[in-house]
């Protein structure tokens, strides 16, 4: 079955950076991008970006240009997103998802990854 | 960006209600909608995409409609697994953009 399991919680401070992981499995890597979505504490969801996990094309949230990297790694089947220049209202959970079939509605989600970001 | 605004963005029922929650885009998105659950401290589950189209194994109680810029998501007969909060997405464009999300509480 397809899983996405996540890199653990994380304690950052301000100013400094984060990279969390999103390893899958089940399913043919390449054939899927893989997109990234922030909660805030009591917050909505907010999306961060995409990546095209077959050529590493990748689309951002414009507030975030600048200061987010995603990458894949085909060998190890695993996605990655870097986020720099911490704030404190970076504090979040992280998720990574990945799409059931066509279009760009959710199915499969990771666990999160709690960030916080605290001085 | 395409807007996303749910509405209630809060509201109190019984088991056995009727609830509707509604979802506005700011500009026409077809049929590239999504309605998603969040329990506390769990990742969103997708119950409907397409604006209509029920995920396998979503209770039938669930059912979603509309299009271009108005939508809605109606539980027919609340259970008690029901009372979470409710996200919208739109999925016809970059940046991908959500609701802010109604949380549905017990009455």
């Amino acid at each position: 079955q397809v899983q996405l399991v996540q890199s653990g919680a994380e304690v950052k401070k301000p100013g400094a950076s984060v990279k969390v992981s999103c390893k899958t499995s089940g399913y043919t890597f390449i054939s899927y991008g893989i997109s990234w979505v922030r909660q805030a504490p009591g917050q909505g969801l907010e999306w961060m970006g995409w990546i095209s996990a077959d050529n590493g094309n990748t689309n951002y949230a414009q507030k975030l240009q600048g200061r987010v990297t995603m990458t894949t790694d085909t060998s190890t089947s695993t996605a990655y997103m870097e986020l720099r220049s911490l704030r404190s209202d970076d504090t979040a959970v992280y998720y990574c998802a990945r799409v059931l079939g066509d279009g760009y509605n959710y199915y499969y989600w990771g666990q999160g990854s709690l960030v916080t970001v605290s001085s | 960006d395409i807007q996303m605004t749910q509405s209630p963005s809060s509201v109190s029922a019984s088991v056995g209600d009727r609830v509707t929650i509604t979802c506005r885009a700011s500009q026409g998105i077809s049929s590239w909608l999504g309605w998603y659950q969040q329990k506390p401290g769990k990742a969103p589950e997708l119950l409907i995409y397409g604006a209509s189209t029920l995920q396998s194994g979503v209770p039938l109680r669930f059912s979603g409609s509309g299009s271009g810029t108005e939508f809605t998501l109606t539980i027919s007969s609340l259970q008690p697994e029901d009372f979470a909060t409710y996200f919208c997405q739109q999925a016809n464009s970059f940046p991908i953009t959500f609701g802010q999300g109604t949380r549905l509480e017990i009455k």
